[in-house]
């Protein structure tokens, strides 16, 4: 089975612009989570998403917004972006939305903000 | 909320044994996770515990006391390979707001000859 997927794996923005990234989980898994990366804050939760709605949210300003489509691929988007947005964006995903399940993560994406 | 607390770094010797400790204080609890994760790269899976006691998985094992709060990866006959930042991750449960997953800021462990 392959991973889970993320493109781009690497950008670069400047302030103010907006970044959208995409996330295909493993097949079969219908729960898409996001995590952004940084050296001093480590993972964070941004949201987690499952048969297209989102069941939680991370505590992010309203700039980072997602969604999810009917075939478990999801997006997340950062407007306005900002230096501090410099970060790893990773996705995980799990099969369902249970306590159990263990999620898996994609290689990440790299946005860099000048 | 959610706290997790691991030691920053750690430093062992190739072929030694090292055990990473993790403390949580959970407003929900449903389960506590160990991923690996080497520079660069992204976490990968190494153990889940939701009962208390331990799991042993090959070279890697965890621990587990929910009355603690506390948990402990143990590896064993230390590898070059097994260099890399180790990351505790509780999930909470619905009861508490959600099933995400909390990460702590990750151990990183330095294997030298």
């Amino acid at each position: 089975k392959a991973g889970v997927t993320q493109t781009p794996r690497y950008l670069i923005k400047t302030r103010g612009q907006q970044v959208t990234l995409s996330c295909s989980p493993i097949s079969g898994h219908r729960s898409v989570s996001w995590y952004q990366q940084t050296p001093g804050q480590g993972l964070q939760f941004l949201f987690e998403y499952f048969s297209e709605t989102q069941r939680n949210k991370g505590n992010f300003p309203g700039r980072f917004s997602g969604r999810q489509f009917s075939n478990s691929r999801s997006e997340m988007n950062v407007s306005t972006l900002e230096l501090g947005d410099s970060a790893l964006y990773l996705c995980a995903s799990r099969p369902g939305y249970s306590g159990t399940d263990t999620q898996y993560f994609g290689p990440g994406t790299r946005l860099t903000v000048l | 909320g959610q706290n997790i607390d691991q030691p920053t770094e750690m430093t062992a010797t190739e072929g030694a044994i090292v055990q990473i400790n993790c403390t949580y204080q959970t407003s929900g609890f449903n389960g506590l996770f160990w991923y690996q994760q080497h520079a660069g790269e992204a976490p990968t899976f190494l153990s889940y515990n939701v009962l208390d006691g331990l799991e042993e998985k090959g070279r890697f094992s965890s621990f587990l006391s929910r009355s603690k709060g506390y948990s402990y990866l143990l590896l064993k006959e230390l590898q070059m390979k097994d260099s890399a930042s180790y990351l505790c991750a509780v999930r909470g449960s619905p009861g508490a707001g959600s099933y995400q997953l909390t990460f702590g800021k990750g151990t990183k462990l330095s294997v030298i000859p």
